[in-house]
């Protein structure tokens, strides 16, 4: 069976870094993208960005770029989303998803994880 | 970056009605290859999201034949044929032609 497990919820103080992970499992990890996405509390869903675990290979949506960094762990089949420096703004809800393949065709996201809770408030 | 428009962001349903969500695009969907890159999802309450239509009008495994996806181009339409208690919950729809991919505002469906 095909899982993504998030860590658990966080509460941080404005200006610390931190740093939330999805473990995979069930497939081969290198070849399906992974892309995380903000849910605001009750708000909509934000694509960030993705990652594709094949050559390491990230895109960011614009408003996001320079403020996260998607990264991955081979050896544990992990992707991971962090910050260098929150702002209150980033309380949110964060999921990875898998999406189905490796190119811009198998774009969807079939298998999400049940979400990272983030609070940021000082 | 691609626009998603969704109509409406509130539908009270009838079990056993039939509804149906609109989503327009402020560009066109349509690839050059002859697919739409649109899906729907769908975030039941305290649920992660779903996905329940892709490439515009293809089920994902597993989901109900009451859900149906159509439109091309800019203007696409998920329709249930007859609502039931569990599809309560945001409907999203997100265009995968370009990256950065987009959601709709989500169309947020209950029963009346």
């Amino acid at each position: 069976e095909v899982q993504l497990v998030q860590s658990g919820a966080d509460v941080k103080k404005p200006g610390e870094s931190l740093k939330i992970s999805c473990k995979t499992s069930g497939y081969t990890f290198s070849k399906y993208w992974i892309s995380w996405i903000r849910q605001v509390p009750g708000e909509g869903l934000e694509w960030m960005g993705k990652i594709d675990p094949g050559d390491s290979y990230t895109n960011y949506s614009p408003s996001f770029q320079g403020h996260v960094t998607i990264s991955i762990d081979k050896s544990t089949s992990t992707a991971s989303l962090q910050w260098s420096s929150l702002r209150a703004s980033d309380t949110a809800i964060y999921y990875c998803a898998r999406h189905l393949g490796r190119n811009a065709f198998h774009y969807r996201l079939d298998v999400w994880g049940q979400g990272t809770t983030v609070i940021v408030s000082s | 970056d691609i626009v998603l428009t969704q109509s409406p962001l509130s539908l009270p349903v009838t079990p056993g009605e039939p509804a149906s969500i609109s989503c327009r695009s402020n560009q066109s969907l349509l690839h050059t290859n002859g697919f739409n890159y649109l899906d729907w999802y769908l975030q039941k309450p305290g649920q992660s999201p779903q996905l329940l239509i892709y490439l515009g009008s293809d089920r994902a495994s597993g989901v109900p034949d009451r859900f149906s996806g159509s439109g091309s181009g800019t203007h696409f339409t998920l329709r249930i044929s007859r609502v039931e208690a569990e599809d309560v919950g945001i409907y999203y729809c997100m265009q995968g032609l370009q990256t950065s991919w987009t959601f709709g505002q989500g169309t947020k469906v209950d029963i009346k």
